[in-house]
């Protein structure tokens, strides 16, 4: 069974600085994996999608890379701003059963 | 990008009474939805596939007499709480499953917030 842990679950740190955030996943047979951003209260932004064949995506100021065969992926923000304060979920696509499984996330928190 | 509602938004209702919530694919056919459950600050925990023309397949644990789940065409699934208590209170979100040629990927609806009294 397939279980997704991000680390930390907590974060806050100073704007302007750059960060990375943690997902790990413990059945490498994935067909994707996705970082999404969920602000309180809100549903789901998607962010970045890596397909299992890629190493890593990017968007603006956001970096995702996934390493499958040690069932890792990093999102990485450079830069950070205030706005950037919310909670990412890492999820995982599972090839065997085609479901998505979520991690618990991150809540991330840019002082001003 | 595909896009994925669902209906009501927020709903508040009293203990004992049933509540649907819709999810429609808006652009694109949907063969398989699925729906999601989400706890305060907890992640989104998988309910149940809802599969076009078929029964749902759920999750263990989760009552399948209770959330019922009816995917009557290929751009709509609907999941109605039966006989809700105040435990159900919950953001549900779903998301459809979009195939086209070389691209397989999952689309999510912006989320219902229920709340029983």
């Amino acid at each position: 069974k397939q279980e997704v842990t991000q680390i930390p679950a907590a974060l806050s740190v100073p704007e302007g600085e750059n960060l990375v955030l943690n997902c790990s996943f413990t059945d490498s047979a994935i067909y994707n994996l996705q970082w999404f951003r969920q602000d309180p209260g809100k549903g789901l932004t998607s962010l970045l999608l890596i397909q299992s064949s890629q190493r890593e995506q990017t968007s603006g100021r956001l970096n995702a890379s996934l390493d499958k065969s040690s069932g890792r992926s990093t999102l990485y923000i450079a830069a950070s701003q205030p706005g950037d304060s919310a909670t990412y979920l890492c999820a995982v696509r599972g090839r065997r059963d085609d479901k998505i499984i979520f991690g618990k996330g991150t809540r991330l928190h840019i002082l001003p | 990008g595909a896009v994925v509602s669902q209906h009501p938004s927020r709903v508040i209702c009293k203990s004992g009474t049933s509540v649907k919530i819709e999810c429609r694919s808006l652009d694109f056919q949907a063969t398989t939805m699925f729906w999601y459950r989400q706890f305060p600050k907890q992640s989104l925990m998988l309910m149940a596939t809802s599969n076009e023309g078929s029964k749902a397949t759920y999750e263990q644990g989760v009552e399948k007499d209770k959330f019922l789940i009816n995917h009557a065409s290929l751009t709509l699934s609907t999941l109605t709480v039966t006989s809700a208590h105040p435990e159900d209170s919950s953001f549900y979100i779903c998301s459809a499953r979009r195939a086209q040629g070389s691209t397989d990927t999952q689309y999510f609806g912006p989320g219902t917030r229920l709340t029983v009294l």
